[in-house]
């Protein structure tokens, strides 16, 4: 099975922002990557699959890159609407796995 | 607009068994895999089980392997989890999910396991 790992776990940044999540493969997923955004009390919204293609109606802010097993979300110019937790997921095969999360802060 | 609405929710004891509905809209539900994930409120995400677009491929995590049955009816546009043999671990929100990279996802269902 293939374990997805994030990184950090969280946090504070603020309003006009660059940040950067981290997420790996304990084996390489090719870019069979996906990252989603889950605001409280919400279901999680699909940003980003194949690793660096965003879903239609992502603002162009999000983007992802990486390949194999190193994979990053870049969020440009952090807005009080981002903060959310965001979770990436690898889809290369079964079982699907989920990396644990990262949470994201405003200052 | 597309719409994923899970229904069959509820509060049942150790051992009993619940039947989790997905009706779908507003998308051409034979295109996409199905899947069920469920997270512990407060908690992560975790993937239950998966159906490819014809129905004839399931895939479950090793958890619920042999308890849990997932299925479709393209004809309806419904995905369905039956759920037998049921533990307190399984409590969590169930929401149903298109595609395999997780593209349209339903607000999810309630299940409490607790006698």
């Amino acid at each position: 099975d293939i374990q997805m790992t994030q990184s950090p776990s969280s946090l504070s940044a603020s309003v006009g922002d660059r940040v950067t999540i981290t997420c790996r493969a304990s084996q390489g997923i090719s870019d069979y990557l996906a990252w989603l955004q889950q605001k409280p009390g919400k279901a999680p919204k699909s940003l980003i699959y194949a690793a660096s293609t965003l879903q239609s109606g992502v603002p162009s802010k999000f983007s992802g890159s990486g390949s194999g097993t190193y994979f990053t979300l870049t969020i440009s110019n952090l807005q009080p609407e981002d903060s959310a937790t965001y979770y990436c997921q690898q889809y290369e095969s079964y079982p699907f796995s989920f990396g644990p999360g990262t949470k994201v802060d405003i200052k | 607009e597309v719409q994923l609405v899970e229904s069959g929710g509820g509060l049942v004891q150790p051992g009993g068994s619940l039947r989790l509905s997905c009706a779908a809209s507003g998308f051409t539900f034979s295109d996409y895999a199905m899947n069920w994930v469920r997270q512990v409120p407060g908690k992560g995400l975790e993937w239950v089980s998966s159906i490819t677009r014809s129905g004839d491929t399931t895939y479950y995590t090793d958890s619920v392997k042999g308890r849990f049955t997932i299925s479709r009816d393209n004809s309806k546009n419904i995905v369905s989890l039956q759920m037998n043999s049921l533990r307190a671990e399984d409590t969590a929100v169930y929401s149903c999910v298109a595609g395999s990279a997780s593209k349209m996802w339903g607000q999810g269902t309630l299940i409490t396991v607790s006698s």
